[in-house]
C-alpha cells in the first residue's frame, strides 16, 4: 500500500508569515497534485507536478516536487485569511487512482 | 451544471434507517470515486468505478455500505441501517480517465445519524 504522509497536520499561523507543509512517501509517483478544501465544499486541484525537481508558483503559492518524486512541498508567502482550508496532496501510482494524504489543516488569523 | 453535483446536500437520519445518497458526475467522466470525511479529517476512499469494469470495492467499511453507478453516469451510495459513527461528509469525484487523473469533487453530502 502506498502511503502519503504529510506533515504538519495543524497549523494555525498569524496574517503574513509565510509557512511549508510536506508530503512524503517511501513510494515513487508518476505526477503528485494538490488540493486545497475550503470548509462546506469539496477539494479543488491547485497543481500538478510531474517532474523530479519541479518548481510550480500560483502567486504566493510555491510547489516543488523532489528529485526521487517520492516527496513534494507546498510553501506560501504572506499568508492570507484566504488560504484558510485542507490541503491535501495526492499521488499518482501509475494506473490506479490517486492515493490522497490525510491533509494538514491550516488557519490563516488575521 | 459543468460539475460534479450531490444530493442531498444535506440529510439526518434515524439510527437503523437506510439513506440513499446520489452522485452526478461531469458528462463524459467515465471514473467515478466516493470518499467519506469525517470531521476535521482527510478523505477516506470507499469505492471507485472506472468505465465497463468491476468497481474498486476495497474501501467500503462494511456490508451495509454499496454502491451502484447505472450507464455509466449517475451514482448512488446505499447505507443500510445506519450507524451514528456513519455521520460524516460523503464526497464524490469524477475524472476523465481512471488512474492518476485530476479528479472533480461534488460539494458532499452531509449525513448526521440520530
Amino acid at each position: 500500500t502506498q502511503l502519503l504522509e504529510q506533515s504538519p497536520q495543524f497549523l494555525s499561523i498569524q496574517e503574513g508569515e509565510n509557512l511549508t507543509v510536506y508530503c512524503n512517501s517511501s513510494s515513487v509517483f508518476s505526477s503528485l497534485q494538490w488540493y486545497r478544501q475550503e470548509p462546506g465544499e469539496g477539494p479543488v486541484l491547485l497543481v500538478t507536478v510531474v517532474t523530479g525537481g519541479e518548481v510550480k508558483k500560483l502567486k504566493r503559492l510555491t510547489f516543488q516536487f523532489g528529485d526521487a518524486r517520492k516527496d513534494s512541498s507546498l510553501h506560501i508567502t504572506a499568508a492570507q485569511p484566504g488560504d484558510t482550508g485542507l490541503y491535501l496532496c495526492a499521488g499518482a501510482p501509475g494506473n490506479t487512482p490517486l492515493v490522497f494524504g490525510k491533509g494538514t489543516r491550516l488557519s490563516v488569523i488575521a | 451544471g459543468a460539475g460534479v453535483s450531490q444530493s442531498p446536500s444535506n440529510k439526518v437520519t434515524e439510527k437503523g434507517k437506510d439513506v440513499e445518497l446520489r452522485c452526478d458526475p461531469i458528462s463524459g467522466h467515465t471514473a467515478l470515486y466516493w470518499y467519506r470525511q469525517s470531521l476535521g479529517q482527510g478523505l477516506e476512499f470507499l469505492i471507485y468505478f472506472q468505465g465497463n469494469s468491476a468497481p474498486d470495492k476495497s474501501g467500503l467499511p462494511s456490508d451495509r455500505f454499496s454502491a451502484e453507478r447505472t450507464g455509466g453516469s449517475v451514482s448512488t451510495l446505499t447505507i443500510q441501517r445506519t450507524q451514528q459513527e456513519d455521520s460524516a461528509v460523503y464526497l464524490c469525484a469524477s475524472s476523465l480517465g481512471g488512474g492518476g487523473e485530476t479528479q472533480y469533487f461534488g460539494p458532499g453530502t452531509r449525513l448526521l445519524v440520530l
